[in-house]
């Protein structure tokens, strides 16, 4: 069965720090994934996806992901992360194609940014 | 930037009323989705709705629960007698397409309070 691991459930970093999400997924295909972030109050924000092609996948508001095969990840990235970026962020993969088009989405990760 | 949007953004019911969640999902789209979070879980999905029927549902979609495009542009979740366990974030999603160059954009929830 499909299924989508954020092993981090918290991360802490300061101000102007890189940042690395963790995501890994469980599929027999080469999966569509996804990263949407949810700010306090708001709703889910699509921050990239990876279809296919290039590996390296840039997003909004500086973000990228890496898809790596061989080690069933989709990480997110962010090489100098700002107080605004507070926010969960949750990994999915989907939809598969044939009668299902529904999202799997992972347990999110919430990203607190020290000053 | 169109925008999918819900209303209400948060709706508090007694256990065994009705309630009914309001969408109005991206006008070009065709293909239309409801998901739910639990309080500190991850995102659920519901059902998927195209054509003016169902293609898929989940476990969590049981009789309560119904789906609904009354007009052109409204898209709707009913439940029909509301439990505890029902209290959550209700997030509608659309998509232009389905397959494997979907991509779902989501509206800013629906929290559900069933006392």
């Amino acid at each position: 069965a499909q299924s989508v691991t954020q092993p981090d459930i918290h991360i802490t970093v300061s101000e102007g720090a890189s940042l690395e999400l963790r995501c890994n997924y469980s599929y027999g295909a080469t999966p569509y994934l996804f990263w949407y972030v949810q700010s306090p109050g708001q709703g889910l924000q699509l921050l990239l996806k990876y279809f296919s092609g290039d590996t390296l996948v840039q997003g909004i508001k500086g973000f990228e992901a890496e898809f790596k095969r061989s080690q069933s990840s989709f990480n997110l990235r962010k090489p100098s992360v700002h107080w605004s970026d507070a926010a969960e962020y949750f990994c999915a993969v989907g939809p598969f194609g044939g009668a299902t088009n529904k999202l799997i989405f992972g347990t999110g990760t919430l990203l607190a940014v020290q000053p | 930037e169109p925008e999918v949007t819900q209303t209400p953004s948060h709706q508090v019911t007694q256990m065994g009323q009705e309630v009914i969640l309001r969408c109005v999902p991206i006008s070009n789209h065709l293909y239309f989705y409801w998901y739910r979070q639990i309080l500190g879980q991850k995102v659920e999905f519901l059902v998927s709705f195209y054509n003016n029927e169902i293609s898929e549902k989940s476990e969590i979609f049981d009789d309560q629960f119904s789906v609904e495009r009354p007009d052109g542009s409204n898209f709707t979740l009913k439940i029909r007698s509301t439990k505890l366990e029902d209290s959550a974030m209700y997030f509608c999603a659309s998509s232009s397409r389905t397959g494997w160059s979907d991509t779902q954009y989501f509206g800013p929830g629906t929290r559900l309070t069933v006392l």
